[in-house]
């Protein structure tokens, strides 16, 4: 049983467009969602996170939304560029203190000049 | 700050052998964490310790053991490598903190099992 459900798998964008990444979660237990970076060749990267007491978080160009009821959370990249070509990966853990993450698949993205 | 170093970066291995993936933190982070990564697959936890001397379990154990012996160390052993087990394994160490947990990851070994 797949826990995260993200989408696209894959997902092509101009410079200077907006990048639209989907995650749905089935376990509401979950209450942490972070979403992390990796560039080819390189390890996940921690790009942002969101817990369930609010509906947004900013983070300059990143932006996660999230909505509880319908137990979905997204990633926008505003202006998006070049350099934010990399696969993305939503995850959720649940619980006070240390947990366990369970990934989506990943999506690859690639930013055309 | 080196932060999680993982040692080989690329290994190839015959079907039947056994070795060792080692990782290392130096970061102080009690909770440590050894997932896979497959085509398509996402990451998916293989075993995590949550302190020196505690180790568990994660969504696919199966062909690989764990020890936590120290803080800073947790090696993954394949005891019989299959072909099965060829992928890109991911070491990641983490803190806890009132609002946000981060996960940091190493470079990644890629194995390749013949």
């Amino acid at each position: 049983q797949q826990q995260v459900k993200q989408s696209p798998q894959s997902l092509i964008v101009q410079k200077g467009g907006i990048s639209i990444i989907n995650c749905a979660y089935e376990n509401t237990a979950f209450d942490y969602f972070p979403w992390y970076q990796q560039f080819p060749g390189k390890g996940p990267a921690l790009l942002i996170a969101i817990r369930p007491d609010v509906s947004e978080k900013k983070e300059g160009r990143f932006t996660i939304s999230f909505n509880k009821s319908a137990k979905q959370f997204s990633l926008h990249i505003m202006d998006s560029q070049p350099g934010d070509s990399a696969t993305y990966f939503c995850a959720a853990s649940k619980g006070s203190g240390y947990s366990t993450l369970t990934f989506g698949k990943g999506t690859m993205l690639l930013v055309s000049p | 700050n080196a932060g999680v170093t993982q040692t080989p970066k690329f290994q190839v291995l015959k079907t039947g052998q056994s070795m060792t993936l080692q990782c290392a933190q130096d970061m102080n982070h009690e909770y440590m964490s050894w997932y896979r990564q497959d085509p398509g697959m996402g990451l998916r936890l293989i075993h995590y310790s949550v302190g020196a001397g505690i180790t568990d379990q994660g969504e696919v154990p199966n062909g690989y053991n764990v020890s936590r012996s120290t803080t800073e160390d947790f090696p993954l052993r394949l005891l019989s490598a299959a072909p099965s087990q060829t992928s890109v394994y991911f070491c990641a160490s983490s803190y806890v903190r009132a609002v946000t947990t981060e996960a940091f990851f190493g470079q990644g070994t890629r194995l390749t099992v013949v």
